[in-house]
């Protein structure tokens, strides 16, 4: 029952490294997610794939890019880190089938950025 | 920006009362979720109300809905310890498209055994 799982759990990075977030589901669902987290917030979208084949900017998608590698995988890039984007980055998915979906999250990636 | 707002943003209690957290949004909603986060860990989805329902009931959960209000709530009755963790509304809006959710800032329940 891994549900969705997410790569590397702890991250520590320098400005202007790159750095790719895995994340993988294995419950056959169409839709995937990338979320950030900072401090004492909600939760707010970056990217999301409603189908194999699709992306989509969030709310946030400014210093990221993402690739919806296949059905199971949908990975998110940090091309030059900035300090702004340490968070906390949560992987979800749904299945696509019909409105009225929850989702399914992942355990997060915690990021520094130095 | 967020679409749900949460009141209170935390909350203590006794092991064994009531905790009641309520939810406001802003535009036309399919559906409306709660979730659950444990310190540390991802979201847990707990219960699900559609636009066209008022009320739903799920073990000691039960979340209303007025669509008239653009307000929702949740209680959680005889709470117990395991019950501290931070409660996120989150809307899934008519406008939007691929079954996307918006969050809110949560709710920091803590249980006090």
């Amino acid at each position: 029952n891994a549900g969705v799982t997410q790569t590397p759990k702890f991250q520590v990075l320098k400005t202007g490294q790159s750095m790719t977030l895995q994340c993988a589901q294995d419950m056959n669902h169409n839709s995937m997610y990338w979320y950030r987290q900072d401090p004492g917030m909600g939760l707010r979208l970056i990217y999301y794939s409603a189908s194999e084949g699709t992306t989509d900017k969030g709310e946030v998608p400014n210093g990221y890019n993402v690739s919806r590698l296949n059905k199971r995988e949908f990975s998110l890039r940090l091309e030059s880190a900035a300090p702004s984007q340490t968070s906390v980055y949560f992987c979800a998915s749904s299945d696509r089938t019909g409105f009225n979906q929850p989702q399914h999250f992942g355990d997060g990636t915690r990021l520094s950025i130095l | 920006s967020q679409q749900g707002e949460e009141d209170p943003q935390a909350l203590s209690i006794q092991e064994g009362e009531n905790a009641t957290m309520n939810c406001s949004y802003k535009t036309s909603i399919n559906n409306l979720q709660w979730y659950r986060q444990n310190s540390g860990r991802g979201l847990v989805h707990l219960n699900l109300i559609r636009s066209n329902e008022r009320e739903k009931h799920s073990g000691r959960l039960r979340v209303t809905l007025d669509t008239s209000k653009k307000s929702s709530s949740l209680l959680i009755t005889a709470s117990r310890a395991a019950d501290t963790a931070s409660y996120f509304c989150a809307t899934d809006e008519v406008k939007a498209a691929g079954n996307k959710l918006t969050f809110g800032g949560g709710t920091r329940v803590l249980v006090k055994p």
